[in-house]
């Protein structure tokens, strides 16, 4: 138990659909990250969150829009994926975005596949 | 431009043997180093962490060195266990960048009985 719940674990969607991903942790962390794990290739950093607050958004397509109502949740709603979009979408937390001395704790991924 | 790069995919070492996996980076403002441990199906872990003011760091089995000089970055797993299969994902940040996590690709350990 990471103590950083995601929920589904898998989704499968098509290229019309709209599907949300949903993550929530449990360690009263300020700070919330989404990352996309895709075969093969480093994690990378789509957005961060601090104190609710949008911090960074490393270029992602407008049909990644991501949500933050509070400091323990995040979302990540899906809309008109391309097949190329299907990976593993993880979603971290920590307490303060740049502390060093906290590490970040991973949730145990979406696994998403656009059809 | 892949600022962390892990060149070994996989790495097959021996119960009891010590397992060295690499990393290596080109960002000379990189300041802090980690390294991740993820089994299937699960998230990443954090395993060890080191600062650029250290050359070394030690916890239990696990050991991280750093050469600045050389930019170059290994996980020492001495002795090694069937239960440390898994990937081990490298990542640096520089603080004056915004503390940024750039991750490695991945090597994929393997430990036989």
């Amino acid at each position: 138990e990471t103590g950083v719940t995601q929920t589904p674990r898998h989704l499968v969607m098509g290229m019309t659909n709209k599907k949300s991903l949903k993550c929530e942790q449990h360690l009263g962390h300020n700070a919330m990250y989404w990352y996309k794990q895709s075969a093969k290739k480093p994690l990378e950093l789509m957005f961060v969150y601090n104190f609710k607050e949008q911090t960074e958004n490393n270029s992602v397509p407008s049909r990644f829009s991501p949500e933050c109502p509070n400091s323990s949740h995040l979302f990540l709603h899906l809309h008109t994926l391309q097949p190329e979009d299907s990976a593993l979408y993880l979603c971290a937390s920590n307490r303060d975005r740049g502390d060093y001395n906290s590490p970040l704790h991973f949730g145990n991924g979406t696994r998403l596949t656009v059809t | 431009d892949q600022q962390v790069k892990q060149n070994s995919p996989s790495l097959s070492v021996q119960e009891g043997r010590i397992s060295i996996l690499n990393c290596d980076y080109t960002n000379s403002m990189f300041d802090y180093f980690l390294w991740y441990k993820k089994y299937p199906a699960e998230g990443p872990t954090f395993l060890i962490s080191i600062s650029s003011i250290k050359d070394k760091n030690e916890d239990g089995r696990f050991t991280v060195f750093l050469n600045k000089s050389a930019k170059h970055l290994s996980l020492h797993i001495v002795p090694s266990q069937p239960g440390d299969s898994a990937v081990y994902f490298c990542a640096a940040s520089a603080n004056n960048q915004g503390g940024k996590l750039i991750f490695g690709q991945g090597t994929e350990l393997s430990v036989k009985p």
